[in-house]
């Protein structure tokens, strides 16, 4: 079935730094893909859905400038995250469906951020 | 989207079945119920979904109402790994992709 891999699956980095997360799908194309976030004992919460080639729709109160997505092919969308800070510390997961073949949405296996 | 509404947690002994139930009572007539979960420091798993007919695969069955009003994951026989909390999302059926509205779904333990 329809595999979607993230990477890193882990990450510590000073303050002030930026991180560059993968989410790809592996084995089918993928024009939209879907990150979410989620603080420890809390649930998934969408920040921003990604387009193959164009903008990505950001949801409300999630700044554009700081959480930074290209998906500039069929099954690599990437989230940046520009001058990180201990607050941005969070467990990040994308998702992507191949919805030609009627497929359910699948998970990448997320990555765990940490910002000293 | 339909709101869902699940107990916070649930106890199951390992080896009976895990009966999980979700309301979903403002559900529309195009929208499905999906079941994914989350194991400890995972992403989301895809577990099974339906419209209005009951549904089995390898790893679950899904029971829906005859009003759609609510539905029952039923894992048959529960084991340690089935631990997790347990997410039912309602969604429009169709083609394209749609995002996912995950609510806090049910921690379901799984005691020896």
């Amino acid at each position: 079935g329809a595999v979607v891999s993230q990477h890193p699956s882990w990450v510590i980095c000073k303050s002030g730094t930026s991180v560059k997360i993968e989410c790809r799908s592996l084995d089918f194309q993928a024009t939209t893909m879907f990150w979410y976030r989620q603080f420890p004992k809390q649930s998934l919460m969408l920040m921003a859905t990604s387009n193959e080639g164009s903008k990505a729709t950001y949801e409300q109160g999630v700044e554009k400038d700081k959480f930074l997505i290209n998906h500039a092919s069929l099954t690599l969308s990437t989230l940046t995250v520009t001058s990180a800070h201990p607050e941005d510390s969070s467990f990040y997961i994308c998702s992507a469906r191949d919805w030609t073949a009627n497929q359910p949405q699948h998970f990448g296996d997320g990555t765990r951020l940490s910002i000293l | 989207d339909a709101k869902t509404t699940q107990p916070p947690s649930m106890d199951c002994a390992e080896g009976r079945a895990a009966n999980l139930p979700c309301n979903h009572s403002t559900i529309s007539g195009n929208e499905y119920v999906y079941w994914y979960r989350q194991i400890h420091s995972q992403g989301p798993q895809y577990i099974i979904h339906g419209l209005k007919n009951n549904e089995t695969n390898e790893m679950a069955s899904l029971i829906i109402t005859e009003d759609r009003k609510s539905s029952t994951l039923i894992l048959p026989h529960a084991t340690l790994r089935d631990t997790a909390v347990y997410y039912c999302i309602v969604r429009p059926s169709g083609a394209g992709s749609y995002q996912l509205t995950f609510g806090k779904g049910t921690k379901l333990s799984v005691i020896p």
